[in-house]
């Protein structure tokens, strides 16, 4: 199993460039997860989807939208980058929803400039 | 003030010492964990908690419900376990993450 799967790795953008990030588990897990990790601060969720079919906001959902398009995949758009969503971007799925285990993406690095 | 506080925010330690780590919480938790991040970036899960004690190899988890505070130990540290270290708790739904805590272990 490869677990959670992010692509890219690493993204510059120009103000106002739009890209999309993808995240791929293959778990079989219902929930998933997008995060931002921005210096000297924890992890901040921008939104989730719970089970498919399924999207919510969390705690930094402006600027960003999102899309689950299967129970596999959940991917994260910008539609027009702003310097301030310069940050690292992880996805993560959760298993058993009683636990709450996480397992995270290896991230995508974003720099806008 | 933060849901989740973690302390220290940054510990240099030498090879061999033990270590701890706290973490605060200020809401009410169904379970609480501890996460590692690696230098290049990667999350593991370490514990999940939601009582007393859990130990896997040399790290050792404990948790105070009533105190609302837990502490990871790690005994005879090793420079291979310099990394950022998170807590976070479980509320009504979401997780809720701590800033971390860098720790650097020197050979």
């Amino acid at each position: 199993n490869a677990g959670v799967t992010q692509t890219p790795k690493f993204q510059v953008l120009k103000t106002g460039q739009s890209m999309t990030l993808q995240c791929a588990q293959d778990m079989n897990h219902n929930s998933m997860y997008w995060y931002r990790q921005d210096p000297g601060m924890g992890l901040r969720l921008i939104y989730y989807s719970a089970s498919e079919g399924t999207t919510d906001k969390g705690e930094v959902p402006n600027g960003y939208n999102v899309s689950r398009l299967n129970k596999r995949e959940f991917s994260l758009r910008l539609e027009s980058a702003a310097p301030s969503q310069t940050s690292v971007y992880f996805c993560a799925s959760v298993g058993q929803l009683s636990s709450y285990e996480q397992y995270f993406g290896p991230g995508t690095r974003l720099t806008v400039t | 003030k933060n849901e989740v506080e973690q302390s220290p925010q940054n510990l240099t330690a030498q090879e061999g010492e033990f270590i701890t780590i706290n973490c605060s919480y200020s809401v009410g938790i169904s379970a609480l964990h501890w996460l590692q991040q690696h230098p290049g970036g990667g999350i593991v899960s370490l514990f999940m908690l939601s009582s007393g004690k859990k130990k896997h190899g040399r790290l050792i988890a404990t948790i105070n419900i009533q105190e609302k505070h837990s502490s990871l130990h790690i005994t005879a540290s090793h420079p291979r376990d310099s990394a950022v270290y998170i807590c976070a708790v479980k509320g009504s739904y979401q997780l809720i993450w701590g800033a971390g805590t860098k720790l650097i272990i020197k050979p």
